[in-house]
């Protein structure tokens, strides 16, 4: 059975820290797809990971994708307030059309940055 | 450019009612993905169309089902309700298919009682 398994599931934060959130799959994938969801909100694209060695930043998030691991980062640097969301991974599994495919969800990261 | 758009934003229903939930995609986009959320399962793959066709279906009963209309608006429907599919029901855009970024709706709460 597929399994796209985040951890830590909650996470407490000082702001100005850093911290990790880890992205590990159980099969081949292509891509990895990093989601952002603000409570009662619906889902944000923050990034989209497609090889091996990939890393994207987008201010104080930096997302890597490490496909010989089946293993993804989100790293946080120097965390704000406004940081604070739950956190999704998502992983489209092989085998899969060129465009088509479901995309697998691990549980989330809920984060809360503190001042 | 707009959005996507989901209708309802809430609904409430009641156990053995049907339910029939609206999504219209970013103009452009032909490949309409919906997915259920909850808390114990947290976001699950229900279908993906493309083209009128459904393309792919997760692992939920027959009483799941959709349709995709030539404007590329889809719709869901649930038959028979029960207490286990309240949740909240977004669907995705992406141009051609999951493989490719998708924007999400804002979704719809559905509550069975």
């Amino acid at each position: 059975e597929l399994k796209v398994e985040q951890n830590p599931l909650f996470l407490s934060m000082q702001e100005g820290k850093n911290y990790t959130i880890y992205c590990n799959y159980s099969t081949t994938s292509d891509r990895l797809y990093w989601y952002r969801q603000d409570p009662g909100k619906s889902l944000e694209s923050l990034f989209v990971l497609l090889s091996n060695g990939a890393v994207k930043q987008e201010g104080r998030l930096m997302a890597s994708l490490d496909t010989k691991a089946r293993l993804s980062t989100l790293h946080i640097t120097a965390a704000v307030h406004d940081l604070s969301a739950t956190y999704f991974c998502a992983v489209r599994p092989l085998p899969s059309g060129r465009s088509q495919g479901n995309l697998i969800f691990g549980k989330g990261t809920k984060l809360s940055v503190k001042p | 450019k707009a959005g996507v758009t989901q209708t309802p934003r809430y609904l409430i229903k009641t156990r053995g009612q049907q339910v029939t939930l609206s999504c219209s995609p970013i103009s452009g986009h032909r490949s309409v993905s919906w997915y259920q959320q909850t808390p114990g399962q947290g976001l699950q793959f229900l279908f993906e169309y493309f083209s009128e066709t459904q393309r792919n279906k997760g692992n939920f009963p027959g009483r799941f089902s959709g349709r995709q209309f030539s404007n590329s608006r889809s719709e869901m429907n649930v038959s028979t309700l029960e207490l286990g599919d309240s949740a909240l029901y977004l669907c995705a855009s992406s141009l051609v298919g999951t493989g490719y970024e998708q924007y999400f709706g804002p979704g719809t709460r559905l509550t069975v009682t």
